[in-house]
């Protein structure tokens, strides 16, 4: 069982619905818990960043956290045909300074106008 | 904002020959971290460096050495190259603070 599993998609939405993305981890170490965005062959971009349970809100963008259920989830509000991307979590523990990111298999997101 | 610079960005090489990755993190960022994106997989981490020392080793092959050196840019070198080695390499770094790791354009290493 890998650490940290994402569905994979493929998920494809309307222009304006709001897309919910989840992962959920076994690792109970993990501290830090990370969105990132990644275009096709491109290198992954960080839309949030978070440390603890709950909420987070930047623009169209909501992270949650919950670490009692080893869940999070990111929301995106009205969403437009230029968040088609693939969607990664990741998250890092605390390990001797070195806090490498283990990633989730990431969710391919199709917007349509 | 200065992003994380990668080079080559394209990288074509036949088994066996060797490779140089080379990564130019965020200025006054001290800490690089390296991963490897097979086709349709997440990234997976390879090495790190913190203040031009090893901080952590993944799942690296011995074939592969890194180092980090004075001015904090850092160099991928891989050696005995393999058909499985295809795949994108991605710097990452980060400043003191908060673990908010920034990813490079990425290196497209093919080998055939």
């Amino acid at each position: 069982q890998k650490e940290v599993e994402q569905d994979p998609g493929p998920l494809s939405v309307p222009e304006g619905a709001i897309v919910s993305l989840n992962c959920t981890y076994s690792n109970s170490a993990f501290q830090y818990f990370m969105w990132y965005r990644q275009y096709s062959r491109k290198g992954p971009e960080l839309l949030m960043y978070t440390y603890s349970s709950g909420n987070k809100e930047d623009g169209r963008f909501t992270a949650q956290v919950d670490k009692s259920s080893k869940y999070i989830s990111l929301f995106i509000r009205d969403s437009q045909p230029s968040d088609s991307a693939t969607y990664l979590c990741a998250m890092s523990a605390i390990q001797g300074g070195s806090e490498k990111l283990v990633f989730g298999k990431g969710t391919k997101l199709t917007v349509n106008p | 904002a200065a992003g994380v610079i990668q080079s080559p960005r394209h990288l074509i090489k036949e088994k066996r020959e060797t490779a140089t990755l080379k990564c130019y993190p965020i200025p006054r960022h001290d800490t690089v971290y390296w991963y490897q994106q097979g086709p349709g997989q997440d990234p997976q981490f390879l090495i790190s460096f913190y203040e031009k020392m090893q901080s952590d080793k993944g799942s690296i092959p011995d074939r592969f050495s890194a180092q980090q050196f004075s001015d904090y840019h850092s160099e991928l070198n891989m050696s005995s190259l393999e058909l499985g080695d295809s795949a994108l390499y991605f710097c990452a770094s980060r400043g003191q603070g908060p673990n908010e790791q920034f990813f490079g354009p990425g290196t497209r290493l093919t080998v055939l």
